[in-house]
């Protein structure tokens, strides 16, 4: 299984709601990470989780909470959000350091976030 | 910290061939990657190279040369699909993980 999977695929919330945005591999990779990607921008690196501790938490607003329950999975809690938050939220996974694999990070398919 | 530049648009004709050059400037450099990204969708990985010379995977070819902080993606035989953003990203380690930085991204136009 090489496959990174996200839910939902589309959220629309308001300014004051709580949602969750979720993440799964399956892939035995440990380390784990969110991107926020804005239109026509590349992906700008959020949280890195490794080993399921975080690792790097890019001075990201607190309205952003991640949380790795365990190896496979991967949650990003969102709380009074704003509309400039409106984006593509991607996640990605990628083996730890010191095995093979140079750190290719393979992505999800993405939640587009619209907020109201 | 880390400095990638690549351009940031290309047309090309279907059936030629196009290559997107990437400059960088990094610490820690553990290899670089180029993904294909089309409008809406995930980043697809497409190729990686850590020590310096050309890797060749059908369509694709990438090259590096670690002096000269320089890369470029080959694509031949090109075809309507192809059209799409090409990011040019570098791996570094640290904090126990490994960490991207991405390019800002060549939009490639494929015209027939």
């Amino acid at each position: 299984d090489t496959e990174v999977t996200q839910t939902p695929k589309h959220l629309v919330m308001g300014m004051t709601n709580k949602k969750s945005l979720k993440c799964e591999q399956h892939m035995g990779h440990r380390a784990m990470y969110w991107y926020k990607q804005k239109a026509k921008k590349p992906p700008e690196l959020m949280f890195v989780y490794s080993y399921e501790k975080l690792s790097i938490n890019e001075s990201v607003p607190s309205r952003f909470s991640p949380e790795c329950p365990n190896s496979s999975l991967l949650n990003l809690h969102l709380h009074a959000l704003q509309p400039e938050d409106s984006a593509l939220y991607l996640c990605a996974s990628s083996q730890g350091p010191g095995l093979a694999g140079g750190g290719e990070q393979f992505f999800g398919p993405g939640t587009r976030l619209t907020v109201l | 910290g880390q400095n990638i530049d690549q351009p940031t648009e290309m047309t090309a004709t279907e059936g030629a061939i196009v290559q997107i050059n990437c400059t960088y400037q990094t610490s820690g450099f553990n290899g670089l990657f180029w993904y294909q990204q089309h409008a809406g969708e995930a980043p697809t990985f497409l190729s990686y190279n850590v020590l310096d010379g050309l890797e060749e995977k059908g369509r694709f070819s990438s090259f590096l040369s670690r002096s000269k902080g320089y890369s470029y993606l080959l694509l031949k035989e090109l075809q309507m699909k192809d059209s799409a953003s090409y990011l040019c990203a570098v791996s570094y380690s640290g904090a126990g993980s490994y960490q991207l930085t991405f390019g800002k991204g060549t939009k490639l136009s494929v015209i027939p």
